[in-house]
């Protein structure tokens, strides 16, 4: 069965740090991109951060960049966001999702149950 | 960046009705588009990829539709389980940016 389960999240206060962890089975992991999204309370959708099977090509959304980053290990098929100088606008549900490539096109096409992070005093 | 609108922002419908959502993007993005259900406390789920290829497993009733700037989702026959929140996000460049959302209600 596939499963990505995500981990680690809970309430920080502004300015600490907090390490999310996406646990994967069910498929080759070492083959795939993988993503980061989030949801805040009552919002939309936001990209955060792919990295491709080699950890050779990462990228962050412009809101994160320099307080984030993404990390892999395959032998211990694991997705990692280390987050640090957290913010309130942080405040969100984190999702890890398989990024699928086909022909160029790219979508995330399973997802975690989500870990709720929260960043207050 | 790419900027994603989506609408209407949301709309009431009955079971059967043919509903179709829009997304228009700040600049071509050519068929680089994907579509996303999400219901209340659960994980989105993929309806759509390459703007008009069904995900394995969606039914028929969703189809994808558009190229270029404005492209649509349609659900051909509304039933009971569509009631949700769909977004569009592009996937042409990075940041893959998502439209604000399209929620389906009970009309």
């Amino acid at each position: 069965e596939v499963q990505l389960v995500e981990s680690g999240g809970g309430l920080v206060k502004p300015g600490g740090s907090l390490r999310l962890s996406c646990a994967v089975s069910g498929f080759t992991f070492s083959s795939y991109s993988m993503n980061w999204l989030r949801q805040a309370p009552g919002k939309g959708l936001e990209w955060v951060s792919s990295i491709d099977p080699s950890s050779g090509y990462i990228f962050y959304a412009d809101s994160v960049k320099g307080r984030f980053t993404i990390s892999r290990d395959n032998a211990k098929t694991s997705l990692y966001l280390q987050m640090n100088s957290l913010r309130a606008e942080d405040t969100a549900v984190y999702y890890c999702a398989r990024n699928y490539e086909n022909r160029r096109y790219y979508y995330s096409d399973i997802w975690g149950q989500g870990t709720m992070v929260t960043v207050s005093s | 960046d790419i900027q994603m609108t989506q609408s209407p922002s949301s709309l009431s419908a009955s079971v059967g009705d043919r509903v179709t959502i829009t997304c228009r993007a700040s600049q071509n993005i050519t068929n680089y588009l994907n579509w996303y259900q999400q219901k209340p406390g659960k994980a989105p789920k993929l309806l759509i990829y390459a703007a008009s290829s069904l995900q394995s497993g969606v039914p028929s009733r969703f189809s994808g539709s558009g190229s270029g700037t404005d492209l649509t989702l349609t659900i051909s026959s509304l039933q009971p389980e569509d009631f949700a929140t769909y977004y569009c996000q592009q996937s042409y460049n990075v940041p893959r940016t998502f439209g604000q959302g399209t929620k389906v209600e009970v009309k």
